[in-house]
């Protein structure tokens, strides 16, 4: 099945600086790929996604990149706020609209003011 | 839309003890997911549900762990009986499953103590 693993868990940048996060998926199959942030006491909610045919996808200060030949994508948070500051998971799949989504282990990403 | 609704948001029990989880996903949506979250294992998913009907529940821990959809409206994940290690944060979520889209939206989380 599919395993998706996220570097790194803690991220801690001055306000204004990039944040970048990695992750690597295994299953070749996958085509889409999420990514969640969680703030302190709430559920997830999808800030950004990317599907397989596209390789970039920008949302004002964020961004997603895909390699699928290496299978890996990233997150980028530009111009970083304070308000930036929560849990971020990356996911990957499904392959059919059956399947499940496989979550990222996570990484906790402060900005100090 | 009032968003996914969970019930308790936090449930204090003794270990032994029946524990039962509640969820309205959003109106409309088709697909149902439970999840389990903790420090030492991130946000697992213990089972999800396509039109009421359970399609996957290979992440659920063991017998003590069961999950229903009645109806299109409403789920419970039950834990009997319950154990200290079964101590996390358990979110339900919903999406429409429907022309390519995926987002899962969650709910707020059950914090579940068991002592």
């Amino acid at each position: 099945g599919e395993n998706v693993e996220q570097h790194p868990s803690t991220l801690s940048v001055q306000e204004g600086d990039s944040a970048v996060i990695k992750c690597t998926y295994s299953d070749s199959a996958s085509n889409y790929f999420p990514w969640y942030k969680q703030e302190l006491g709430k559920g997830p909610q999808l800030i950004i996604d990317i599907r397989s045919n596209v390789g970039e996808k920008k949302d004002q200060r964020i961004a997603v990149t895909l390699n699928k030949t290496a299978k890996h994508f990233s997150l980028h948070i530009t111009e970083t706020q304070p308000e930036d500051s929560a849990v971020y998971f990356c996911a990957a799949g499904p392959k059919t609209s059956y399947d499940k989504v496989i979550f990222g282990p996570g990484t906790s990403l402060s900005v100090i003011p | 839309d009032a968003g996914v609704i969970q019930s308790p948001r936090h449930e204090v029990t003794e270990m032994g003890q029946e524990v039962t989880l509640r969820c309205k996903p959003i109106s409309g949506h088709n697909s149902l997911f439970w999840y389990r979250q903790t420090m030492m294992r991130g946000l697992e998913l213990l089972i999800y549900f396509n039109n009421n009907v359970p399609i996957d529940d290979s992440g659920m821990p063991e017998d003590r762990f069961s999950a229903k959809m009645p109806n299109a409206s409403f789920s419970t994940l039950k834990i009997q009986p319950s154990e200290p290690r079964d101590s996390a944060v358990y979110f339900c979520a919903s999406s429409l499953r429907q022309g390519g889209s995926y987002e899962q939206y969650f709910g707020p989380g059950t914090r579940l103590t068991v002592t």
